[in-house]
C-alpha cells in the first residue's frame, strides 16, 4: 500500500478548479512532484519539486505543499485534463507514488 | 530531444527472471545529476516505483521488491538493465523507464521523472 494517500477520484465542471490532494507524514518537508497520466499513454510530469512546472505544462496546472499535504491545483479545467493523476516524493531515501486519483471532468 | 525505449518479454513463466532493457538517447549517465528509473503499472492500478541507478552508480530500491531487483547501467551504451528474479503472476505490468533528474535537499539526494518511455507490457502465466 501507498505512504502517500489520495483520494480515488474527484469529479469537476469544466471551467471549474480541481483539487486533488496528496497526505503523508511531513510530506512539507520532502518537496512533491505531480504527473498526468491520460489512458493508455505513459505518465507525464506537470509539477516538481513542490511549484515549479516544465516548460510547456500549462499555467492552469499548480502545486503546493505544506504540512503533511501537497495540493495540485488545476484552474479552468478542461474536458482534455480528464485523466489519472499521481504525487510522488521521497520518503526514507527511495521513491514513493501516490495511489492515484481520476479526475472526471463532467 | 530526451527519449527512452523499453524492451523485453512481453510473456514470463512464473519463477522464471524478467530482464528488461531501458535504451535511452538525448543525455547521458556521465552527466552529475541525471539517473534512470524503473516504475511498474499493473492493468488498472496506481504506478509503483521499482528502482533507480544515478550517474555515480548509486542504486536505490524499493524496499518491498529489493531482494528481486538488480539495476546496471551501461553508460556508453546508454542502456539500463532491469532484473528481477521469481516473477509471479501478481507481476504482470507494464513496466516504465524514465529519464531521473537529481536535486539536492539539504544532504539528501531527491529526484523526480521529467522523461518517461512508451512501457513495456509483461505477463507472467504459465
Amino acid at each position: 500500500s501507498s505512504e502517500l494517500a489520495q483520494p480515488p477520484s474527484v469529479s469537476v465542471s469544466p471551467g471549474q478548479t480541481a483539487i486533488i490532494t496528496c497526505s503523508g507524514d511531513k510530506l512539507g518537508d520532502k518537496f512533491a512532484s505531480w504527473y498526468q497520466q491520460k489512458s493508455g499513454q505513459s505518465p507525464m510530469l506537470l509539477i516538481y519539486q513542490d511549484n515549479m512546472s516544465p516548460s510547456g505544462i500549462p499555467g492552469r496546472f499548480t502545486g503546493s505543499n505544506s504540512g503533511n499535504t501537497a495540493t495540485l491545483t488545476i484552474n479552468g479545467t478542461q474536458a482534455l485534463d480528464e485523466a489519472d493523476y499521481y504525487c510522488q516524493a521521497w520518503d526514507r531515501s527511495t521513491v514513493v507514488f501516490g495511489g492515484g486519483t481520476k479526475l472526471t471532468v463532467l | 530531444q530526451i527519449t527512452l525505449k523499453e524492451s523485453g518479454p512481453a510473456l514470463v513463466k512464473p519463477t522464471q527472471t524478467l530482464t528488461l532493457t531501458c535504451a535511452f538517447s538525448g543525455f547521458s549517465l556521465y552527466t552529475n545529476g541525471l539517473g534512470v528509473g524503473w516504475i511498474r503499472q499493473p492493468p488498472g492500478k496506481a504506478l509503483e516505483w521499482l528502482a533507480l541507478i544515478h550517474w555515480n552508480g548509486d542504486q536505490r530500491y524499493s524496499p518491498s521488491l529489493k531482494s528481486r531487483l538488480t539495476i546496471t547501467s551501461d553508460k556508453s551504451k546508454k542502456e539500463v538493465v532491469l532484473t528481477m528474479t521469481n516473477m509471479d503472476p501478481v507481476d504482470t505490468a507494464t513496466y516504465f523507464c524514465a529519464h531521473s533528474q537529481v536535486y539536492y535537499y539539504g544532504s539528501e539526494t531527491k529526484s523526480y521523472f521529467p522523461f518517461w518511455g512508451q512501457g513495456s507490457r509483461v505477463t507472467v502465466s504459465s
